[in-house]
């Protein structure tokens, strides 16, 4: 099993450019999750998908979308990059339903937005 | 909004001693979770507490959680070379709530060899 998997693994932007990070997870998780965390911070939720075809705003959605494309992929979108969206993204994946609520995450992926 | 927040923010100690987290939040939760970064990694699961629970353990770990004071604490014991890492608090609340966690700052481990 691979796990949860990113791509890609580091991503420089200009600002207004835009992107999709990937993530995909094996382990038929229903709950996916996108972080973000910035040096000397945890980590602060963006949007979560409690199962395939919901999804919800974290406490720092703005600036970004998602898309749960089914059961495996969840995807974040920067339409429009700005410097403050620089950090480093994870993405995680959970199964509250059955009682798993330790969330397991992806390497992250590393975007610098000059 | 930061919910937990763990103490020390750094720790410094020799191999073979032990190392104490602490960890202190501000409303009603769930479970609490610790978590395991290394550098430049994605952080890894390492114990849940239930707020019905009041002492954990999974091998070198001992997990406490006091929801009179709100706060828990990890205990590594005997500790090692490989258990510098940054760790992690995360709580979540009841009902919807608990598919989302709220993370701390973290605390910095620094075992010396």
């Amino acid at each position: 099993n691979a796990g949860v998997t990113q791509t890609p693994k580091f991503q420089v932007l200009k600002t207004g450019q835009s992107m999709t990070l990937q993530c995909a997870q094996d382990m038929n998780h229903n709950s996916m999750y996108w972080y973000r965390q910035d040096p000397g911070m945890g980590l602060r939720l963006i949007y979560y998908s409690a199962s395939e075809g919901t999804t919800d705003k974290g406490e720092v959605p703005n600036g970004y979308n998602v898309s749960r494309l089914n059961k495996r992929e969840f995807s974040l979108r920067l339409e429009s990059a700005a410097p403050s969206q620089t950090s480093v993204y994870f993405c995680a994946s959970s199964d509250p339903g059955s009682g798993l609520y330790g969330q397991y995450f992806g390497p992250g992926t590393r975007l610098t937005v000059t | 909004s930061q919910q937990g927040e763990e103490d020390p923010q750094a720790l410094s100690i020799q191999e073979g001693e032990n190392a104490t987290m602490n960890c202190s939040y501000k409303t009603s939760i769930n479970n609490l979770q610790w978590y395991r970064q290394n550098s430049g990694r994605g952080l890894v699961h390492l114990i849940l507490i239930r707020s019905n629970e009041r002492e954990k353990h999974s091998g070198r770990l001992r997990v406490t959680l006091d929801t009179s004071k709100k706060s828990s604490s990890l205990l590594i014991t005997a500790s090692r070379a490989a258990d510098t890492a940054s760790y992690f608090c995360a709580t979540a609340s009841s009902g919807a709530g608990s598919y989302q966690l709220t993370f701390g700052k973290g605390t910095k481990l620094s075992v010396i060899p």
